[in-house]
């Protein structure tokens, strides 16, 4: 079975640039979340998506975050401009269903950023 | 809002040391709790998930515990190893769904 895939696997650009990140989850797994990880730190929650709707985005810094899933399967991040303190290792993870205490979840290798 | 914290921070050991990784969080309503592995530069591996209606969960050389009232868990890894080092997450899934994550265990098994 093949795991989550994430890509590029690194980014360096500079500030007020833009970048976008891919995550294409464990085919059949309708959850699919966005973390960030500043060093030192614990994954943080971005955004969490079920199929092609959002759960929560609570935490997205919408005036330069975006995410989307248009078809449920595969999702872009992106953000513009980017800031010195978005430095961090964006990661993808999903799972099965949304709801059930026995749902792992699954992480793909993240996307190191530098931004410089 | 959910809090969970790890402690301690880092961790060094000699090998073969039985060890134990703690984990607290602040709302016991919880639906599970899963215990993650993170190499340096890369994601995160799942090692053992306990729902909430479990005590414990086994894998290998890896135990973990959860007191759902008390709002603690703890990893122990028996006899460590140096392929162990790494740093340890644990996630709490609370009532909202949202896995929340403690800043981590970063765990040195040294020959």
């Amino acid at each position: 079975e093949a795991g989550v895939a994430q890509s590029p696997r690194y980014k360096i650009i500079e500030k007020r640039q833009s970048v976008a990140f891919w995550c294409n989850p464990i085919s059949g797994h309708a959850t699919l979340y966005w973390y960030q990880q500043i060093l030192g730190q614990g994954p943080k929650l971005l955004i969490q998506f079920q199929n092609n709707g959002v759960v929560d985005d609570s935490q997205l810094p919408k005036d330069r975050f975006s995410a989307e899933r248009l078809k449920g399967v595969d999702s872009t991040l992106k953000i513009q401009p980017a800031k010195l303190e978005d430095s961090a290792v964006y990661l993808c993870a999903s799972s099965s269903h949304l709801q059930g205490a026995n749902e792992k979840l699954f992480f793909g290798s993240g996307t190191q950023l530098s931004v410089l | 809002k959910q809090e969970v914290t790890q402690i301690p921070a880092a961790l060094s050991v000699p090998e073969g040391e039985n060890l134990v990784l703690n984990c607290s969080f602040t709302d016991s309503a919880i639906y599970n709790l899963q215990w993650f592995r993170q190499d340096p530069g890369k994601g995160l591996t799942s090692l053992l998930l306990i729902q909430s209606s479990q005590r414990e969960q086994t894998s290998g050389r890896l135990n973990a515990s959860l007191d759902k009232s008390s709002g603690r868990s703890t990893l122990y890894i028996a006899a460590s190893q140096p392929g162990d080092s790494a740093t340890y997450l644990c996630a709490v899934m609370g009532g909202s769904y949202i896995p929340t994550f403690g800043r981590g265990t970063s765990l040195i098994v040294h020959p």
